[in-house]
């Protein structure tokens, strides 16, 4: 069974900071892996996503990279940024057919 | 881009009575919709794949006699709470996949408080 974890639970940064956040998962056959980001009792907005040929993507200031053999994915945010303060998700599709297993996230707040 | 509603957006209702709650897709049709459930501090776990015209496939542990899905039209699909108690208090998430481009969009959630 696919478990998926993300390091750490809870992360506080000044404004302008470089930041990373960590995801594993025990399973290394995934079709891709996806960045998602919560906002307080909303849904989820997708950030990236990697496939399993790939080892990195990049979207503006985010960038995302993959070891598939390692199980592992981090998200890497560069000049953080108040409105960057959010849950930050990760989830992989093991078997296909965008079924999604999720990380248990990463609580971010980027304080002024 | 591609949005999926959600509706209602929270919802707070008596123990032994049932809840229904709608996901659409509003400009792109959906022939597999996800039901998801987060408790507090806790990450999504999905409930259930919902397939257009066709059974849902539930995941392990999850009652579908409990938790009816609906797939009706390739924009709308339902998820039914049945006889709540508040252990099923929880935020729920609908996301749906594309039919063309097979890509993946959640809803806004639903907060289901049973008293």
């Amino acid at each position: 069974k696919q478990e998926v974890t993300q390091i750490p639970a809870a992360l506080s940064v000044p404004e302008g900071e470089n930041l990373v956040l960590n995801c594993s998962f025990t399973d290394s056959a995934i079709y891709n892996l996806q960045w998602f980001r919560q906002d307080p009792g909303k849904g989820l907005t997708s950030l990236l996503l990697i496939q399993s040929s790939q080892r990195e993507q990049t979207s503006g200031r985010l960038n995302a990279s993959l070891d598939k053999s390692s199980g592992r994915s981090t998200l890497y945010i560069a000049a953080s940024q108040p409105g960057d303060s959010a849950t930050y998700l990760c989830a992989v599709d093991t078997g296909g057919g965008n079924k999604l297993t999720f990380g248990t996230g990463t609580q971010l707040k980027v304080e002024l | 881009g591609a949005v999926v509603s959600q509706h209602p957006s929270w919802v707070i209702c008596k123990s032994g009575t049932s809840v229904k709650i709608e996901c659409r897709s509003l400009d792109f049709q959906a022939t597999t919709m996800f039901w998801y459930r987060q408790f507090p501090k806790q990450s999504l776990m999905l409930m259930a794949t919902s397939n257009e015209g066709s059974k849902a496939t539930y995941e392990q542990g999850v009652e579908k006699d409990k938790f009816l899905i609906n797939h009706a039209s390739l924009t709308l699909s339902t998820l039914t709470v049945t006889s709540a108690h508040p252990e099923d208090s929880s935020f729920y998430i609908c996301s749906a996949r594309d039919f063309d481009d097979e890509k993946l969009f959640f809803g806004s959630g639903t907060q289901l408080s049973v008293l």
